[in-house]
């Protein structure tokens, strides 16, 4: 079974652009799950989201926001991009939503904001 | 305020030696615990997950302890290998009102073996 995937692995933006990054999940998982990972401040969470819908959120600025489409894979939006959002963005996904379910995380996708 | 601290942030071991790792949480009420291996540049994978009534947990040279009563985690490996070089992430989740609850990260121990 393919495990979760993420697109584009690298990616280099400038400080006011926005950036898209899209996270497939393994075969039949309906959760997707989105962190920010610094060395600062390790591992945070974004937001959650099952069958199309937001299900949790973390603590970020409007200018984080995401979707899932119907076969479950998710995007992840930046708008306005500032020198902190340098980060590696990890996607995880499981079976269901919630924090009881195990969660299978995929490589990332660094992003560096210059 | 629901939080995770690990312990040491960092860590040198000769291959072959054993180290335990902590993590210490006030997370609660408490759902379960996980730990995670992180390789530089990739994504964490999961090594073992205990719930309340578990105290034990071992996979392969890894094997977690957890203390409910204390709210006190350990992770400890066996005859380390070059390969456990890696940041060791404690997560602890914790169920929340109305909500499906969410996930406390700890910073992580980096371990490095030597040869």
């Amino acid at each position: 079974k393919a495990g979760v995937t993420q697109t584009p692995r690298y990616l280099i933006k400038t400080r006011g652009q926005q950036v898209t990054l899209s996270c497939s999940p393994i075969s039949g998982h309906r959760s997707v799950s989105w962190y920010q990972q610094t060395p600062g401040q390790g591992l945070q969470f974004l937001f959650e989201y099952f069958s199309e819908t937001q299900r949790n959120k973390g603590n970020f600025p409007g200018r984080f926001s995401g979707r899932q489409f119907s076969n479950s894979r998710s995007e992840m939006n930046v708008s306005t991009l500032e020198l902190g959002d340098s980060a590696l963005y990890l996607c995880a996904s499981s079976l269901y939503a919630g924090p009881r379910n195990e969660q299978f995380f995929g490589p990332g996708t660094r992003l560096t904001v210059l | 305020k629901n939080q995770v601290e690990q312990s040491p942030q960092s860590l040198i071991i000769l291959e072959g030696k054993n180290c335990t790792l902590q993590c210490n949480y006030t997370v609660s009420p408490f759902s379960n615990l996980r730990w995670y291996k992180q390789d530089t540049g990739r994504g964490p994978v999961s090594l073992t997950i205990m719930t309340f009534s578990e105290n034990t947990k071992s996979n392969g040279r890894y094997t977690a302890t957890l203390d409910a009563d204390t709210k006190q985690s350990s992770l400890h490996i066996t005859a380390s290998q070059l390969s456990d070089s890696a940041s060791y992430i404690c997560v602890v989740s914790a169920f929340e009102g109305s909500t499906l609850g969410r996930l406390y990260f700890g910073r992580g121990t980096q371990l490095t073996v030597w040869p």
